[in-house]
């Protein structure tokens, strides 16, 4: 069990260009979780997908974030137009039926950093 | 406003002594969360507790919700207890939302 994937692990972008975050999720998991985490805000919740399709996007910010489950086997997070606020870790979690008592599994995260 | 506030925000330990962490909430939840974040960065699932105690190990976890307060017992401390602990609330119609984090050091 490979645990949750997440690529590229850095990412350095310059201001106003798009960023396309990937996230494999554990095999049989039916939920993938994207989150946000900066020193100076902390750890924020972004959005999450339950069977593929989009079961809560409360956290994600309303212009140029957005989020796909194509197929079980991978989400993705786009950032259109980045900006030097967007620099984050990007953390990426999975679990197996997709509601809150349920453990989490997290990646690596993706280190965005845009200039 | 900051819906969820943690305290303390550092500690330090000998190893051997017992941690209390706490969370307090200023609106109602329905469910929280701890999570725990090593010193390099990777994050763990620690406990759903959405009332009551709850025991893994060497932690405890209580949440009180008419109290609106969560709280994460670590009982003889070890090093490797070094690191973040983060609590997140899920309140009534809103999103997940975390604390600041407790950062944990356990010394020899």
């Amino acid at each position: 069990n490979a645990g949750v994937i997440q690529t590229p692990r850095h990412k350095v972008t310059g201001k106003g260009q798009e960023a396309t975050l990937w996230c494999e999720p554990i095999s049989g998991h039916s939920a993938v979780f994207w989150y946000r985490q900066t020193i100076v805000q902390g750890l924020e919740f972004l959005t999450y997908f339950r069977n593929q399709a989009p079961i809560d996007d409360s956290g994600m910010p309303k212009e140029r974030f957005s989020a796909q489950m194509p197929n079980q086997s991978h989400s993705t997070l786009k950032i259109q137009s980045t900006q030097p606020q967007d620099s984050a870790v990007y953390l990426c979690a999975s679990s197996l039926d997709g509601i809150w008592g349920d453990t989490q599994y997290f990646g690596p995260g993706t280190r965005l950093l845009v200039l | 406003g900051q819906q969820v506030q943690q305290s303390p925000a550092s500690l330090v330990l000998q190893e051997g002594e017992n941690a209390e962490l706490q969370c307090n909430f200023s609106t109602s939840l329905n469910s929280m969360q701890w999570f725990y974040q090593r010193p390099e960065g990777s994050l763990v699932s620690l406990f759903y507790n959405p009332s009551g105690t709850k025991q893994s190990g060497r932690l405890t976890s209580t949440t009180v919700i008419k109290e609106r307060r969560s709280s994460l017992h670590i009982s003889s401390s070890q090093i490797t207890d070094s690191g973040t602990y983060l609590c997140a609330m899920e309140g009534t119609g809103s999103k997940l939302s975390f604390g600041k984090g407790a950062k944990l050091t356990v010394s020899p």
